[in-house]
C-alpha cells in the first residue's frame, strides 16, 4: 500500500472549516483513499473514502486531486467534538495481496478551539 | 455505520496469566477481521488478519503463539494474549469490514485496555 504524509498537528477555530491535507504521491490506480479519526481512548471512526471523484457525506467532504497524488478532508463546520487524530490511509481493493487491511500512519492531530 | 463490539472494555491481570478479548460484528457478517495494538501516544499497529474458518495471518514481528486468534464464526473473532507480561499492556482494537468488491468500509470496535501487573 502507498504511504501517506500528513502534517502532525493543526488547529481550527470552532465553526470554521477544517481542511486536512494528505499526500500520497505513490498511490496506484486501484487504491482508495480512506479517512478515519480517533478520539482519545476510542476505536477509530470511519469518515469517508474515495477513488477518483470527490465525495461528500454527512460528516465531511473528500477532495482528491486530478492526479490523485494528494487529497484534502474538509470538515465544513468544525466543533469541539471534532478534536481527534485524523488518519489518511491508502488501501487497495479487497482481493489484492493486502486483503483490505489498513495501515495507519501517525495522522494529524486536529485541535478545534473555541 | 455497522457496529463492532469488544469485550471486555478493560482488563487488569497478573503477569503470566492469559487474557481473551472478544470482537463481534453485531449487524453484519465479517469474513475478515483485523486486530490492532496501540501503545500510548502512538498510532495503531496491525497485528494480524483474522479469517473465518482458517488460520490467521500475522504481521511481521508478531508472535503467533503468544497472540492466539480464533475466528470461529462470521460474527466473532477472539484474541488471546497468552502468558501476558507488563510489556503486553496496551490498547487492543479489532475491526471488521464489508470487504466485497472494491473499496469497502471497515468498522472498528471501541477497544480493550489491557493492563498487566
Amino acid at each position: 500500500d502507498a504511504k501517506t504524509t500528513q502534517p502532525p498537528s493543526m488547529d481550527c477555530a470552532e465553526g470554521r472549516a477544517a481542511n486536512l491535507p494528505c499526500n500520497h504521491s505513490t498511490i496506484s490506480g486501484n487504491e482508495y483513499v480512506y479517512w478515519y479519526r480517533q478520539i482519545h481512548s476510542q476505536g477509530p471512526q470511519y469518515i469517508i473514502h474515495g477513488l477518483k471523484n470527490n465525495e461528500t457525506n454527512e460528516m465531511a467532504s473528500l477532495i482528491i486531486t486530478e492526479d490523485r497524488k494528494s487529497s484534502t478532508l474538509i470538515l465544513p463546520h468544525a466543533t469541539l467534538r471534532d478534536t481527534a487524530v485524523y488518519y489518511c490511509i491508502v488501501r487497495g481493493p479487497h482481493g489484492s495481496s493486502n486483503t483490505g487491511k489498513l495501515i495507519f500512519g501517525q495522522g494529524t492531530t486536529l485541535q478545534v478551539k473555541p | 455505520g455497522a457496529v463492532v463490539s469488544q469485550h471486555p472494555s478493560r482488563v487488569i491481570c497478573k503477569s503470566g496469566t492469559s487474557v481473551k478479548i472478544e470482537c463481534r460484528s453485531l449487524d453484519f457478517q465479517a469474513t475478515t477481521m483485523f486486530w490492532y495494538r496501540q501503545f500510548p501516544k502512538q498510532s495503531l499497529m496491525l497485528m494480524a488478519t483474522s479469517n473465518e474458518g482458517s488460520k490467521a495471518t500475522y504481521e511481521q514481528g508478531v508472535e503467533k503463539d503468544k497472540f492466539l486468534i480464533n475466528h470461529a464464526s462470521l460474527t466473532l473473532s477472539t484474541l488471546t494474549v497468552t502468558s501476558a507480561h507488563p510489556e503486553d499492556s496496551s490498547f487492543y482494537i479489532c475491526s471488521a469490514g464489508h470487504l466485497a468488491g472494491g473499496g469497502g468500509e471497515q468498522f472498528f470496535g471501541p477497544g480493550t485496555r489491557l493492563t498487566v501487573l
